[in-house]
């Protein structure tokens, strides 16, 4: 019953590196998500894909990257990373994209990302 | 510009009253919200949604009522127990068109702790 599987869980970087976020789902969903959660903001979307071979950018996208590897993967990247992305990330999957009716996400259990 | 609002950033309440948490929105293309629930260091979690079509859902002690003229929803959760303690947050998408389809936009979270 893993679900939605976040590496790593918690990560220190110096302003100026890069590191990529992984993300995996084991429930064969086609949607995938990737969320940052600051306080007072709730959740922000940052990359989505509807489907295999397809991305989007969501509310926030600047600074990132993301791929779509396969089915079951989606990775975040941040190529510089800077102080304003400290941040906790969220990877999200659903069975189809979200708003048909009875199609919720779901989460992993956060990457916590500190830039100093 | 925040879509969906929690105006409330706390709510207490005591073991066995009724707990309710509101959200509003502002754009009205959405049609389907969902309510997530997020305890510390964990990925948020699933609770209930509503569609646009109706304007009340239960599951168990959980009940989301959704009022579209005023835009506005809210969760009841009755009688409140204190493992219910945790970061709730509204969400939403819109199923057809614009920019907000297939994305979840969430509001701001609202902190519940139900004493003993």
């Amino acid at each position: 019953n893993a679900g939605v599987t976040q590496t790593p869980k918690f990560q220190v970087l110096k302003t100026g590196q890069s590191m990529t976020l992984q993300c995996a789902q084991d429930m064969n969903h086609n949607s995938m998500y990737w969320y940052r959660q600051d306080p007072g903001m709730g959740l922000r979307l940052i990359y989505y894909s509807a489907s295999e071979g397809t991305t989007d950018k969501g509310e926030v996208p600047n600074g990132y990257n993301v791929s779509r590897l396969n089915k079951r993967e989606f990775s975040l990247r941040l190529e510089s990373a800077a102080p304003s992305q400290t941040s906790v990330y969220f990877c999200a999957s659903s069975e189809a994209v979200v708003g048909h009716q009875g199609t919720e996400a779901f989460f992993g259990q956060g990457t916590r990302l500190t830039v100093v | 510009d925040q879509q969906v609002k929690q105006n409330s950033p706390s709510l207490s309440v005591q073991e066995g009253r009724i707990s309710i948490l509101n959200c509003d929105y502002t754009n009205s293309m959405f049609d389907y919200f969902l309510w997530y629930k997020k305890y510390p260091a964990e990925g948020p979690t699933f609770l209930i949604s509503i569609s646009s079509i109706k304007d009340k859902n239960e599951d168990g002690r959980f009940t989301v009522f959704l009022n579209k003229s005023a835009k506005h929803l809210s969760l009841h959760i009755v009688p409140s127990q204190p493992g219910d303690s945790a970061v709730y947050f509204c969400a939403a998408s819109a199923r057809a068109g614009g920019t907000s389809y297939g994305k979840l936009t969430f509001g701001q979270g609202t902190i519940l702790t139900v004493h003993p």
